[in-house]
């Protein structure tokens, strides 16, 4: 069990827009930034978003970042087949003195 | 081309050791710190340890502490991950992922394509 906890699943319809969560603590997500990955089935995952809400260059505008608090948030807009993956939160965390990924979510297009 | 490559993955007995390599091409290793990343199979991502550019600062997950070690040859760019006493619980594909920010920033801008260790006897 992670320290920084995901829904397992999240499902839409192409042309919506999704939010996955990603909720932590203050010795993680309340102190320090947010990533959040990609992971096609069969490859290596890939950066979206850093920094809480940063997008790397090469990643498209339908991704987005947010964070309040202890909690996180990646938004996919105008959802599209090729975004079914998984999507992991990262964050470091100060008690454990190292990074830690949530357990993931697996997107659905519906 | 930039990329990460990893090797030295494999069939390995429980209780037995094995290194891990990663070679990056396509930019100067010694500007980055380094990470090692696993998943086990229909599992998710789990960070195993970091290192920076000059070696002086490393730090581990916590289950995987006093078994793994991280090292890095920056002239031969290398990136090494050792691991003892391994268990089937160590059967992942294991990633090499470039560091792009501050350590407290969990962000990996470059992974490799991964290298598949299985601990079976």
């Amino acid at each position: 069990q992670s320290v920084v906890t995901q829904p397992p699943s999240v499902s839409e319809v192409p042309g919506q827009r999704v939010t996955i969560s990603c909720h932590g603590r203050d010795s993680n997500i309340g102190n320090n930034g947010v990533a959040w990955y990609q992971q096609l089935p069969g490859k290596a995952p890939k950066v979206l978003i850093y920094s809480d809400d940063l997008v790397p260059s090469g990643v498209a505008d339908r991704f987005s970042g947010s964070k309040s608090g202890t909690s996180a948030s990646l938004a996919i807009s105008g959802l599209q087949s090729e975004d079914e993956a998984d999507y992991y939160c990262a964050v470091w965390d100060d008690t454990l003195n190292g990074r830690v990924f949530g357990g993931g979510t697996k997107l659905t297009v519906l | 081309e930039v990329q990460l490559v990893e090797s030295g993955g494999g069939l390995v007995q429980p209780g037995g050791s094995l290194t891990l390599s990663c070679e990056v091409s396509g930019f100067r290793m010694s500007d980055y710190s380094m990470n090692w990343v696993r998943q086990a199979p229909g599992r998710g991502l789990e960070w195993l340890a970091y290192i920076n550019s000059d070696t002086s600062t490393m730090f581990f997950a916590q289950s995987v502490r006093g078994r793994l070690s991280i090292s890095r040859d920056n002239a031969k760019n290398s990136l090494f991950l050792q691991m003892n006493s391994l268990t089937a619980g160590d059967t992942a594909v294991y990633y090499c992922a470039r560091d792009g920010g501050n350590f407290n920033d969990a962000f990996f801008d470059l992974w490799g394509q991964g290298t598949l260790v299985t601990v079976s006897s």
